[in-house]
């Protein structure tokens, strides 16, 4: 089985802080992605990268970066961390091919105080 | 840009079938796709249907697609109690998925 992995499940931090969320897939998948989820928005896309060292703007991209050095990994920067930036946080990673099936990693809650 | 839309909440008494519905905006979407969202966890692909096609059943799921209307609905059949979760709906082609705010469903005995 596919296995998307968030390094962390809670994260609490203060205002100002670079937060350096984490994710790594081992399936030699293309493509990953960041999303942020919230109650009654659902989930909005940050950044996603279809290659080592490439990357995307997502519908909301402000106040995030993101790296992709190497292909299994793909780290979500928060340069100045905000309290509006606490949410759900999930990666996923996509296989290739017609029904582009996306994997999900069970999410990282940040709280931003 | 995109939208997607759901309601928010639906209960349903365990032995019944469920119906979660979505709209959506756009058009040249090549698949429609349901996810499903258990508590403390990520998303895990249910179902999918292909644009073209009207009806696609699986075991106890079933997805109608109007694309006149731009309705997708999922039905669950004798829902369970291990089916209450969060249900998103999404749309898509190429490398961007557009997702619902999520439909949460109740179970109760």
């Amino acid at each position: 089985d596919v296995k998307v992995t968030q390094s962390s499940r809670y994260l609490v931090k203060r205002t100002g802080e670079k937060v350096f969320l984490e994710c790594v897939q081992d399936m030699d998948h293309e493509n990953m992605f960041w999303y942020r989820q919230d109650p009654g928005l659902g989930l909005r896309l940050i950044y996603f990268s279809y290659d080592v060292k490439m990357k995307e703007k997502g519908d909301i991209p402000e106040g995030y970066s993101v790296s992709r050095e190497k292909k299994e990994r793909f780290s979500l920067i928060l340069e100045s961390a905000s309290t509006n930036q606490t949410s759900m946080y999930l990666c996923a990673s996509r296989i290739g091919g017609a029904n582009e099936k996306l994997f999900f990693g069970s999410g990282t809650q940040l709280s931003v105080l | 840009g995109e939208d997607v839309e759901q309601s928010l909440f639906l209960s349903v008494r365990e032995g019944d079938s469920s119906v979660i519905n979505c709209t959506y905006t756009d058009s040249s979407s090549t698949y429609l796709y349901w996810y499903k969202q258990e508590p403390g966890a990520g998303l895990q692909l249910l179902t999918y249907i292909f644009s073209n096609m009207d009806m696609k059943q699986d075991q106890r799921l079933t997805v109608l697609l109007n694309k006149k209307d731009k309705h997708l609905s999922l039905r669950i059949a004798d829902t369970q109690t291990g089916d209450s979760a969060i249900y998103f709906c999404a749309e898509g082609g190429g490398n961007k998925l557009t997702f619902g705010t999520g439909t949460q469903l109740k179970v109760e005995l």
